[in-house]
């Protein structure tokens, strides 16, 4: 089965500018979650959607937004970039089981620099 | 706010001892906790994972203790091996509002040959 896939894996991109990035979650996940992983931060949760609906967000501004397609298929863009965008994306899919144990597969993420 | 604190930030351990990583979180509702590994360049992978009902849970060489009362799970991993070289990070989630996953702010273990 193959796993969980990000599109593009790099990506350089100047202030001001917005990007887009891709993630193929497993076949049949239909709950698709991003991160943005930093060293000083960690992984910071930005929002998961389920069945091409938003379900939770976190705590970031209006620039990032995303969205869901029937495929499952999720992208996530980000507005007016900042320096401090700069981070490995990364996207997580789940089999979601209501009152289950919901395993988060991880893709290897996009690596975005903002300069 | 740090809603899971995750201790030490690195750890240098010699082969065959014992590596433990401590994680503390604030909010009771949490009710599932994994401990995921991320090698570089790698997305994070699901290690081990416990449910607060259980106070320990095992799989061949990492174990998860949950103290509930304290708010607090550690991973042990005996006899730690080279191969073992990789950021660890604890989690906690409420299942009933979905896949939006706390982290603590990871741990780089070493293992010296």
């Amino acid at each position: 089965k193959a796993g969980v896939t990000q599109t593009p894996r790099y990506l350089i991109k100047t202030r001001g500018q917005q990007v887009t990035l891709s993630c193929s979650p497993i076949s049949g996940h239909r709950s698709v979650s991003w991160y943005q992983q930093t060293p000083g931060q960690g992984l910071q949760f930005l929002f998961e959607y389920f069945s091409e609906t938003q379900r939770n967000k976190g705590n970031f501004p209006g620039r990032f937004s995303g969205r869901q397609f029937s495929n499952s298929r999720s992208e996530m863009n980000v507005s007016t970039l900042e320096l401090g965008d700069s981070a490995l994306y990364l996207c997580a899919s789940s089999l979601w089981v209501a009152g289950g144990y919901n395993e988060q597969f991880f893709g290897p993420g996009t690596r975005l620099t903002v300069l | 706010q740090q809603q899971v604190k995750q201790s030490p930030q690195s750890l240098i351990v010699q082969k065959g001892g014992i590596s433990i990583i401590n994680c503390a979180y604030e909010n009771t509702a949490f009710d599932y906790f994994p401990w995921y590994q991320q090698f570089p360049g790698k997305g994070p992978a699901l290690l081990i994972a416990i449910r607060p009902d259980v106070s320990e849970k095992k799989e061949g060489r990492f174990t998860i203790s949950f103290n509930k009362s304290a708010k607090q799970f550690s991973l042990h991993i005996m006899d730690s091996q080279p191969g073992d070289s990789a950021t660890y990070f604890c989690a906690a989630s409420k299942r009933a509002t979905g896949n939006q996953f706390y982290f603590g702010t990871g741990t780089s273990l070493t293992v010296i040959p």
